[in-house]
């Protein structure tokens, strides 16, 4: 039972418009989640994390946005650039819970130009 | 610029051969993972430790599979023996001391069992 999910495996957005990545959870105890992102060859990299306090992060052209009610977030890229062209994953973890995350299955995002 | 180092980085080998994986966690971390990402899983969480204690390794199949800290600065992997569906590219991640859940990634090992 995958308690974070990735519906979409890949998307596909032109240059300068909006990526949009979801995802959803199951686990009501997650208070924190977090957007990695890979590229081929590379181990993933920490993007954009959110507390269960809040319902909205952001940093530069990464926001993420929280809607508990609805056991969801989204990772919104504005604008996309080609070089966001990388797989996305979503991840949870419920706190002290000593770093254990639970990951999704991961977004293809392709960023043409 | 501190990171986390996995060795080898690629291994190809037969069916039935001992593996080993070593990853080196960032100084002062106090949390290992590893991972193993397939095309259908994602990534599994295979085993967990803190303070080079296992805290969880439920998703490890434990008839082949082992992890160890034998020290602060070693962790490794073992899968022995071998099998083809244990081909996949395995990760281990380094966490600092609990005032984060921000886990940081090695490059990972590309296992091909033949």
């Amino acid at each position: 039972d995958q308690q974070v999910k990735q519906n979409s495996p890949s998307l596909s957005v032109q240059e300068g418009r909006i990526s949009i990545l979801n995802c959803d959870y199951t686990n009501s105890m997650f208070d924190y989640f977090l957007w990695y992102k890979k590229y081929p060859a590379e181990g993933p990299t920490f993007l954009i994390s959110i507390s269960s306090i809040k319902d909205k992060n952001e940093d530069g052209r990464f926001t993420v946005f929280l809607n508990k009610s609805a056991k969801h977030l989204s990772l919104h890229i504005v604008p996309s650039q080609p070089g966001d062209s990388a797989v996305y994953f979503c991840a949870a973890s419920v706190n002290n819970a000593g770093n254990m995350l639970t990951f999704g299955g991961g977004t293809r995002l392709m960023v043409k130009p | 610029d501190a990171r986390v180092t996995q060795t080898p980085r690629h291994k190809v080998t037969e069916m039935g051969q001992e593996v080993t994986m070593r990853c080196q966690p960032i100084l002062g971390h106090n949390t290992v993972f590893w991972y193993r990402q397939t095309m259908m899983q994602g990534l599994e969480l295979l085993a967990y430790f803190r303070n080079r204690a296992p805290l969880d390794d439920s998703g490890m199949p434990k008839d082949r599979f082992s992890a160890e800290m034998p020290d602060a600065t070693l962790a490794t992997l073992k899968i022995q023996p071998s099998e083809p569906r244990d081909s996949a590219v395995y990760f281990c991640a380094s966490g600092p001391p609990a005032s984060t859940d921000t886990q940081y990634f090695g490059p990972g090992t590309r296992l091909t069992v033949l």
